[in-house]
């Protein structure tokens, strides 16, 4: 696509509900990398993939958190039992390059996660 | 956890003035990157400075590197209005098969009209 798009924009949840974000990459893009970004915070690393390979989930706060990329373009950030503390802007982002250094990053508008 | 640190955490500057923020970061990299972010919204990729490299320059913006001291600094010249979001340095840092990009705490930018 022209661009990363991510989706839903918003998601309201009740506590203890699973919720699902999606990212769709620019195409041919090789990396794709997931972030959580607080309000007036940094985006803090959550996970990143090269093409299907996931090298580093360092970032993912706790098990209930996971990620996947099963064709090396589309993936999905899934949260289950979520929290409120759980509340963010989840931003995606891609990347040409792949391997040996990162480039660029393109990112995309981000899903804002509201937990109840 | 944050790689890098900027400095200041706000800033406001009259329009036309230069703004320059600092970056500080804790281990060796392969390169920096500088980011803008508009209230809200996405970021925006600037300038990327690899680590051989001591300066760089991109119409109105100027990014330094000192990998000796591990900092960065960034100058955006002739201020505008429009220059007014959060400014975020990045880094990749060296380790083989895990290049990931972690983002510092950010720079809060206004420009005063």
């Amino acid at each position: 696509g022209a661009g990363v798009s991510q989706s839903p924009r918003y998601k309201v949840t009740k506590r203890g509900q699973d919720v699902t974000l999606r990212c769709d990459p620019i195409s041919s893009h090789a990396t794709l990398y997931w972030y959580q970004q607080a309000l007036g915070q940094g985006p803090e690393f959550l996970t990143y993939f090269n093409y299907e390979a996931q090298p580093d989930k360092s970032g993912l706060p706790s098990d209930r958190f996971s990620a996947e990329r099963p064709e090396g373009s589309i993936s999905t950030l899934t949260i289950q039992r979520t929290e409120q503390r759980d509340s963010a802007m989840y931003r995606c982002a891609s990347s040409l390059l792949a391997g040996g250094t990162t480039g660029e990053l393109f990112f995309g508008e981000g899903s804002r996660l509201t937990v109840l | 956890s944050q790689q890098g640190e900027e400095d200041p955490q706000a800033l406001s500057i009259q329009e036309g003035e230069n703004a320059t923020m600092n970056c500080s970061y804790k281990t060796s990299i392969n390169n920096l990157q500088w980011y803008r972010q508009n209230s809200g919204r996405g970021l925006v990729h600037l300038i990327l400075i690899r680590s051989n490299e001591r300066e760089k320059h991109s119409g109105r913006l100027r990014v330094t590197l000192d990998t000796s001291k591990k900092s960065s600094s960034l100058l955006i010249t002739a201020s505008r209005a429009a220059d007014t979001a959060s400014y975020f340095c990045a880094t990749d840092a060296i380790n083989f098969g895990n290049e990931k990009l972690t983002f510092g705490t950010g720079t809060r930018l206004t420009i005063i009209p």
